[in-house]
C-alpha cells in the first residue's frame, strides 16, 4: 500500500457529463500529480500541485480541471466527458516540489465514457 | 522539448535470457531519471534511480548522457519480472515541475 486513495476506482457515466476524481496524498506529501494513461497514450502528465497552488501543467485540455485542497487532498474534474476521455487516471504524491524524490501512486480510477 | 522514449511496446523474453529495456530522453537540463514498474492488477511503483546507482531485484540502469539513454538491464530475467516498466525524467525548474513518463515497455517472460 502506497499511502495514496483514489475514489472511485470505476466510474461509467454518459457522454456530455461531468466527473470529480479524487485523490488522498500520502501522509506528510504536499506534492500531487495527476496522469492519465490510456492504451495508445501511456501515462500522460496532466497537473501538478504543491502545498495548495499549481506548479506545473501538462497535457490537460481546457475541460479538466483540478485543485488541492488545504487538507491536501485533490481533486481532478472532468466536464462535457467524451468517448475518448475513458481511461486509467492516477493520482500520485510526493514530499517536496521537486518530482526528483520518489512519486507514490494510488491505484487510479478507471473511467467509462459511453 | 522535454520527452522520454521507450521505443518497444513490448519485449518477449526467455527465462534466463538477459533483458535490457531501452529508453531515451530528450531534456536541455541536468536529468533525474527512474524506472517505475507495473505489476498485474498492482499500483505503479519505483523500481530504481540513477542518482542512486543501485540494483534492485537484478535490474541496473546506467544514464548515458552522451546517448542520452537510460537502459534497464538484467542479466538472466526471471517469470516474476513480467510486467509493464515505464522510464521517466524528472525536471525541476521554476513552474516546470514534471515527471514525464515513456508509453511504457511490456515485459514477457517466457517459461
Amino acid at each position: 500500500d502506497s499511502g495514496v486513495t483514489q475514489t472511485p476506482k470505476h466510474l461509467i457515466t454518459a457522454t456530455g457529463q461531468r466527473v470529480t476524481l479524487r485523490c488522498s496524498p500520502r501522509s506528510g506529501d504536499l506534492s500531487v500529480y495527476w496522469y492519465q494513461q490510456s492504451l495508445d497514450q501511456g501515462l500522460q502528465f496532466l497537473i501538478q500541485y504543491y502545498n495548495g497552488e499549481e506548479r506545473a501543467k501538462g497535457n490537460i485540455l481546457e475541460r479538466f480541471s483540478a485543485q488541492q485542497f488545504p487538507d491536501l487532498h485533490s481533486e481532478l474534474n472532468l466536464s462535457s466527458l467524451e468517448l475518448g476521455d475513458s481511461a486509467l487516471y492516477f493520482c500520485a504524491s510526493s514530499v517536496g516540489l521537486t518530482p526528483g524524490t520518489e512519486a507514490f501512486f494510488g491505484q487510479g480510477t478507471r473511467l467509462t465514457v459511453v | 522539448a522535454q520527452r522520454v522514449t521507450q521505443p518497444e511496446k513490448l519485449l518477449s523474453v526467455f527465462k534466463g535470457a538477459p533483458v535490457e529495456l531501452k529508453c531515451n530522453y530528450s531534456y536541455s537540463g541536468s536529468p533525474e531519471l527512474f524506472w517505475y514498474v507495473q505489476y498485474s492488477r498492482q499500483r505503479l511503483q519505483l523500481l530504481l534511480r540513477h542518482i542512486s546507482r543501485e540494483s534492485i531485484k537484478g535490474f541496473t540502469a546506467d544514464l548515458n548522457k552522451g546517448e542520452t539513454s537510460f537502459h534497464l538491464k538484467k542479466p538472466f530475467a526471471q517469470e516474476e519480472d513480467s510486467a509493464m516498466y515505464y522510464c521517466a525524467l524528472s525536471t525541476y525548474g521554476g513552474a516546470t515541475n514534471k515527471l514525464i513518463f515513456g508509453t511504457g515497455t511490456l515485459l514477457a517472460v517466457q517459461p
